[in-house]
């Protein structure tokens, strides 16, 4: 049982540069989240998607996109990167009827711009 | 945004002892979850509670649906050195499509 795969785990990026964090999910979730962990901050959601077809904006979306490609697979694009996104990024998915399981979160990705 | 204010932010034990942390809101949650991160991983589903005045136990956990819902507890008794970790609580409150908004954390490390 893969659950949430997150790719890269590790990455560093050269300010202006641009990347994709990817995450897949093998439970047949419908929602799934992108979020990012700073020391203090705890979880901020940078954007989710409900279900396949749909985004929306989170909490922090600024400075990132997403694409929903298949129910499997959410996609994280930083277009510029700038060391403000220095960061612990991690994909989550769950169903919403199936909500008394909370979110399956992926192991992250660590992200340093310099 | 919805704040969640988690307490306290970090805590030093002794092995054997219990410990006690709570989450606070400034609005009304329908659910409330409790989170454990290890380093360099991803969090992981503790309990669940989906009931104010509910009281749920995991093992050596147990954790309550305040009942004003605004608030929540967790407790650990008799701390072992693998509960060092983050905690973290969640809560959920209808119309926000599943969306769950996080607490800030509390470390735990415990020392032998």
């Amino acid at each position: 049982n893969a659950g949430v795969t997150q790719t890269p785990k590790f990455q560093v990026l050269k300010t202006g540069q641009s990347m994709t964090l990817q995450c897949a999910q093998d439970m047949n979730h419908n929602s799934m989240y992108w979020y990012r962990q700073d020391p203090g901050m705890g979880l901020r959601l940078i954007y989710y998607s409900a279900s396949e077809g749909t985004t929306d904006k989170g909490e922090v979306p600024n400075g990132y996109n997403v694409s929903r490609l298949n129910k499997r697979e959410f996609s994280l694009r930083l277009e510029s990167a700038a060391p403000s996104q220095t960061s612990v990024y991690f994909c989550a998915s769950t169903n919403p009827g199936g909500q008394r399981y909370g979110y399956t979160f992926g192991s992250g990705t660590r992200l340093t711009v310099v | 945004g919805q704040q969640l204010n988690q307490s306290p932010q970090s805590m030093f034990i002794q092995e054997g002892e219990d410990v006690s942390m709570n989450c606070t809101s400034s609005s009304i949650f329908n659910t409330w979850l409790w989170y454990k991160q290890d380093p360099g991983e991803g969090p992981v589903l503790l309990i669940a509670l989906y009931k104010a005045g509910e009281l749920t136990s995991n093992g050596r956990l147990t954790a309550q649906f305040g009942i004003t819902r605004k608030d929540s507890f967790l407790n650990i008794s008799a701390s072992i050195p693998s509960d060092v970790g983050i905690y973290f609580c969640a809560g959920r409150s209808t119309g926000t499509a599943s969306k769950l908004t996080f607490g800030t954390g509390t470390r735990l490390q415990v020392t032998l």
